[in-house]
């Protein structure tokens, strides 16, 4: 049973960078035609995806948060990251980390972390 | 960008049937995904590529696609279907992104 787990700041300052680690067990992160994502959902609205990871490196991102965003993967530890530069209270959200690829061709989010709240405040 | 149009809400009586609407510009050339979120808790993928289900998903929820609608249908709708309701796409034609629609609260009255 895969499992995901977020860690990281739960309190970031504006101007500064979050950064948050997505802990994979119960399956391999290394593993061909899988993607790794980062998903966002502030209080009380609904979900904004931010980018996602393939095990080769490659990565793609929201376009609206793309200059501020960075995602890598770290095989070794068995997990991926998440950083986001220069943040705004606007990105006070819950942030779930979640793995694409076991249904179909097309990505789908079949596994899901529980999901770490980031508040921006000074 | 590609947008994802969801009503805010839907209710419907116990035992009756649900149908959540998720419309976008020839939706029915894309797969279309379904997830179920309640409270507190992440969402959980219940219909993929327009109308198949995961594994431990009840035969109640399916799904279709067509033209500029998808639609996921629950069956003998239960009170433990009250939930949060997204549908998603992903969007290979313009830089590979994934489009999450609005969301729509399903209330079992």
């Amino acid at each position: 049973q895969l499992q995901l787990q977020e860690s990281g700041s739960g309190l970031v300052k504006p101007s500064q960078t979050l950064s948050l680690t997505c802990a994979v067990s119960g399956g391999s992160i290394s593993s061909s035609g899988y993607s790794w994502s980062w998903i966002r959902q502030p209080p009380g609205k609904g979900l904004e995806w931010i980018g996602y990871i393939y095990h080769s490196g490659s990565t793609y991102y929201n376009p609206s948060l793309k200059s501020r965003v960075t995602i890598s993967i770290d095989g070794s530890k068995s997990q991926f990251s998440l950083k986001l530069s220069s943040v705004t209270a606007a990105d006070t959200a819950v942030y779930y980390c979640a793995r694409a690829g076991s249904y179909g061709l097309e990505i789908n989010f079949d596994s899901w972390g529980q999901g770490t709240l980031v508040t921006v405040c000074s | 960008s590609y947008v994802l149009t969801q009503p805010p809400s839907v209710s419907v009586a116990p035992g009756q049937t649900a149908r959540i609407t998720c419309g976008g510009n020839n939706i029915g050339s894309k797969s279309v995904h379904w997830y179920q979120q309640k409270p507190g808790q992440a969402p959980v993928l219940v219909v993929y590529e327009d109308s198949d289900r995961p594994s431990g998903i009840p035969e109640r929820f399916s799904g279709s696609n067509s033209g500029n609608t998808a639609t996921l249908t629950i069956s003998r709708v239960e009170a433990g279907d009250e939930a949060d309701y997204y549908c998603q796409v992903w969007d290979t034609s313009s830089d590979h992104r994934v489009v999450f629609g609005g969301g729509t609260k399903l209330t079992v009255l």
